[in-house]
């Protein structure tokens, strides 16, 4: 069974400082796609990067950055310049390629940025 | 465009009564899950519903149904409510049964609380 684990339950930055979230999965698979996911107090799920397992070169949208490490099962999250708007929780999530869309989360990881 | 939208915000029922909760699909959008995301935890996958037929679920009893309309909306019943049936219940919906990588669009959820 595919599995998700963040352990790092919290995580706190400095206001324009950089961070890092880290995430690791357990599957067979050999394609599958991976996702960060932000859940602010509204509660919606707001995809933030995605990562396609067979592309090589890491995902990155404007301050979001990822690094992939497809052969240690680890797909972190790098947030540059953090803004008080960040301030979210974050949600690792695997998604297998055929099949039902079924995304397996890991646990959260609590961000807060101090101003 | 519109985006996913569930009701009602939120809930309070007691042990043993049944419960329906509904969701609109983004326009465009065929297919729609259904997560449970327990306080401090993570969406769990409930199932999904493509085409008015349920094809894929989670690890959750029968007591816990659905539906899908003709207009890709669709509704999560949970019969004999249990006090560890508290959660948010969020509903996301997505373009095709096989997905796109681009994940889902979440709704903000419905909070349920079982008493």
């Amino acid at each position: 069974a595919q599995t998700v684990t963040q352990s790092q339950p919290e995580m706190s930055v400095q206001e324009a400082e950089t961070v890092t979230l880290s995430c690791t999965y357990d599957t067979s698979e050999s394609d599958y796609y991976l996702f960060w996911y932000k859940q602010p107090p509204s509660r919606q799920m707001i995809l933030v990067i995605r990562q396609e397992a067979y592309k090589q070169q890491n995902a990155t949208e404007n301050r979001f950055s990822v690094n992939f490490q497809k052969a240690a099962k680890s797909f972190s999250l790098k947030i540059s310049d953090s803004q008080l708007g960040d301030a979210a929780m974050y949600f690792c999530a695997y998604r297998v390629i055929q099949g039902a869309q079924k995304l397996v989360f890991g646990q959260g990881t609590r961000l807060t940025i101090n101003p | 465009e519109t985006g996913v939208t569930q009701s009602p915000t939120h809930l309070i029922k007691t042990r043993g009564q049944q419960v329906t909760l509904r969701c609109s699909s983004q326009s465009g959008h065929n297919t729609v899950s259904w997560y449970q995301q327990a306080l401090g935890q993570g969406p769990q996958f409930i199932f999904q519903y493509y085409r008015e037929e349920e094809n894929g679920r989670g690890n959750f009893p029968p007591r816990f149904s659905g539906l899908q309309f003709p207009n890709y909306s669709s509704e999560l019943n949970v019969n004999a409510l249990e006090l560890d049936d508290s959660a948010l219940y969020l509903c996301a919906s997505s373009p095709a049964y096989t997905g796109d990588n681009y994940g889902y669009t979440f709704g903000s959820g419905t909070r349920l609380t079982v008493v």
